[in-house]
């Protein structure tokens, strides 16, 4: 079955402990994101990546890290977790590369800094 | 940047009714998918529809591109379909940074 699986589900955790978030897709797709969702915001991309070794920033990359090390991971860091980091993550992948792609969304990680 | 309108904001529903959500957008966009985001959070693949139409089941959806506006139809409402709909779309830039929709929040009560 085609998927984008993120672990964990769920993470409680407390500020400065470094923390990653992994994501492992199964499609072969080249482009993989991260996106976060919080209320009255909406879901803003943090990270993307076109290819292996190749990341970019998103709308709001600040606080985090990703690495791109084969192409169906794409895990998520973040080194020193602050509460504002609060919020539900997701990650995606397409076959990118080119317009009108469809893109999969994994479960989400809900992740709570205190 | 592009900006992505929704409507209703909230829609309350009694089993077996059917509904028409709304998208519209203000460019032209590459992509156009509709996703469904249940009580526990999880975004579940709808449609992938960045022109014309498809259905699956009770839900069916149509983008008009040139019109820039897409709509979500679901018959035969279920409480399983509670929850909030996005409709989210990528612009002619390379890669994928879906711009997401505010959401119509639907409640389908028994």
């Amino acid at each position: 079955e085609a998927q984008v699986t993120q672990n964990p589900r769920y993470l409680i955790t407390v500020t400065g402990k470094k923390l990653t978030v992994t994501c492992s897709q199964n499609m072969n797709h080249e482009y993989m994101s991260w996106y976060r969702q919080d209320p009255g915001l909406g879901l803003r991309q943090i990270y993307y990546s076109m290819n292996v070794e190749v990341t970019d920033k998103g709308d709001v990359p600040e606080g985090y890290k990703v690495s791109r090390k084969e192409k169906r991971n794409f895990p998520l860091i973040l080194e020193s977790p602050s509460p504002n980091q609060t919020s539900l993550y997701f990650c995606a992948s397409s076959l990118g590369g080119k317009p009108n792609t469809e893109a999969f969304f994994g479960q989400g990680t809900r992740l709570t800094v205190v | 940047g592009i900006q992505v309108e929704q409507s209703p904001p909230d829609l309350i529903l009694q089993e077996g009714a059917n509904s028409t959500l709304r998208c519209n957008f203000s460019d032209s966009v590459n992509n156009l998918q509709w996703f469904h985001q249940n009580p526990w959070g999880q975004l579940i693949n709808l449609f992938y529809i960045p022109s014309g139409t498809k259905q699956n089941g009770r839900l069916s959806a149509t983008t008009v591109a040139t019109e820039r506006y897409s709509l979500l139809y679901i018959s035969s409402s279920q409480t399983t379909d509670s929850g909030v709909y996005f409709c989210a779309v990528e612009t002619h830039n390379y890669g994928q940074n879906f711009v997401f929709g505010p959401g119509t929040r639907l409640s389908v009560l028994p």
